[in-house]
């Protein structure tokens, strides 16, 4: 059973670059197989899609995030990889990785997520 | 960015039927499926319903999906208690060529 884990700072300064990892257990990060993907839940709000990867190097992101949105697997590492840069107040959220077995398929498995505070 | 419509609340007592409504246009609900999700409290989203009204194992048959034309719904029949959580819908949407999703209905049970 695939398991996720985001883990980050918990804390970034405005202006600066959010850096947010996720490990893969329980299964291949590049097996082709699954989708990986990010998803934001702000405060008190929705859910919103960041972008996704597949077979490592299809990626496609939020066009209204991609100008700041890096999304990227380290197949040594079993990671998948979020750098948001120029964050602001409106990055502060609950990062979540997520997978799914097609393009077009809900993400069914979901990691705990991780807060991000976009503060000075 | 846009977000699929639902209803910011609801509310039900035990033993009841509860109607979650999702509404979006031709670029999402209208050409693809439609997946809901439960968030409990402090928890992350769970996949509830997958291709507008099917049920992942482990999901009681008291959940069910329904759509037409752009609009969506979930409805939760025999409400119970541990069902007071955030619903939240989604698809994909052609134009964004990504995931959209509600804005979430928080479900009370009375």
């Amino acid at each position: 059973q695939l398991q996720l884990q985001e883990a980050g700072p918990g804390l970034v300064k405005p202006s600066e670059t959010l850096s947010l990892t996720c490990s893969v257990s329980g299964g291949s990060i590049n097996s082709g197989n699954y989708y990986w993907g990010w998803v934001r839940q702000p405060p008190g709000k929705g859910l919103q899609w960041i972008g996704s990867v597949f077979n490592t190097v299809n990626i496609y992101y939020n066009p209204f995030l991609e100008s700041r949105v890096t999304i990227s697997v380290d197949t040594s590492k079993t990671q998948l990889s979020l750098k948001l840069t120029s964050v602001t107040a409106a990055d502060t959220a609950l990062y979540y990785c997520a997978t799914s077995p097609g393009s077009f398929d809900p993400f069914d498995i979901w990691g705990q997520g991780t807060m991000v505070t976009v503060s000075s | 960015q846009s977000l699929l419509t639902q209803p910011p609340s609801a509310s039900a007592t035990p033993g009841q039927t509860v109607t979650v409504s999702c509404s979006g246009n031709r670029s999402n609900i209208g050409t693809n499926y439609v997946h809901w999700y439960q968030q409990l409290p402090g928890m992350a989203p769970r996949l509830l319903i997958y291709n507008t009204n099917r049920r992942p194992s482990g999901v009681p048959d008291r959940f069910s999906g329904s759509k037409s034309g752009t609009s969506a719904s979930l409805a939760i029949s025999g409400l119970r208690s541990e069902d007071e959580a955030d619903y939240y819908c989604g698809a994909w949407d052609d134009n964004l060529s990504g995931w959209m999703f509600g804005g979430g209905t928080k479900l009370t049970v009375l």
